[in-house]
């Protein structure tokens, strides 16, 4: 079974619309990282986030982390079409060696 | 620069039968992880294998096994297989076995009838 969740499980916007997907998990972890799927292919590493960080960017991208609350969240501003994708969060954890551990993602579809 | 390659891109197999995949790490990386898809559902850690050995094992059972070479390419192996094998599996390649920024090949599709 995987650990945390992720919401919404979809999310439906018009292009120029922000999106914003959360995450959260059960157990400490060593840093977060949140991959983009299309079409149930391979996933492409968007962005990490250390446990001591709070914030990060890159481009669109932004990844909040609040270890207090245990969750994370991804803003993808001014969406386009192709960011149609599924995103998932993956935790790192270090259990006596590194894990790590996917949730069940947020399907976005962008609307042209 | 060759990123993730894994073959075959899809697969049939019978229920009872074995089956082996293949996973090429991108170049420079000498970790590769293998990952099993469930159709909508995220991905779930097989194990790891670091230096030809295995490093880390997710809740599989024993019929999952694997293998890395010398020159970091790494095969799984499922025996028996059963219906709920059927999935996509990624293999994911890494520096070191931290974790840090994995690229992922674009998998193989197996389904098991």
């Amino acid at each position: 079974s995987q650990q945390g969740e992720e919401d919404p499980q979809a999310l439906s916007i018009q292009e120029g619309e922000n999106a914003t997907m959360n995450c959260s998990y059960k157990t400490s972890i060593n840093n977060l990282q949140w991959y983009r799927q299309n079409s149930g292919r391979g996933l492409v590493h968007l962005i990490l986030i250390r446990s001591n960080e709070r914030e990060k960017h890159s481009g669109r991208l932004r990844v909040t982390l609040d270890t207090s609350k245990k969750s994370s969240s991804l803003l993808i501003t001014a969406s386009r079409a192709a960011d149609t994708a599924s995103y998932f969060c993956a935790r790192v954890v270090d259990t006596g060696g590194f894990k790590t551990i996917f949730g069940a993602g947020t399907r976005l579809f962008v609307k042209a | 620069d060759a990123g993730v390659t894994q073959s075959p891109t899809h697969l049939i197999k019978t229920r009872g039968q074995q089956v082996t995949l293949r996973c090429s790490p991108k170049s420079g990386h000498d970790t590769v992880s293998w990952y099993q898809q469930a159709l909508g559902q995220g991905p779930q850690f097989i194990f790891q294998y670091y230096e030809e050995e295995e490093r880390q094992r997710g809740n599989f059972p024993d019929r999952f096994s694997g293998h890395q070479f010398p020159n970091y390419s790494s095969e799984l192996n499922v025996n028996a297989l059963l219906l709920g094998d059927s999935a996509l599996y990624l293999c994911a390649s890494s520096l070191g076995t931290t974790f840090y920024e994995q690229y992922f090949g674009p998998g193989t599709r197996l389904t098991v009838t």
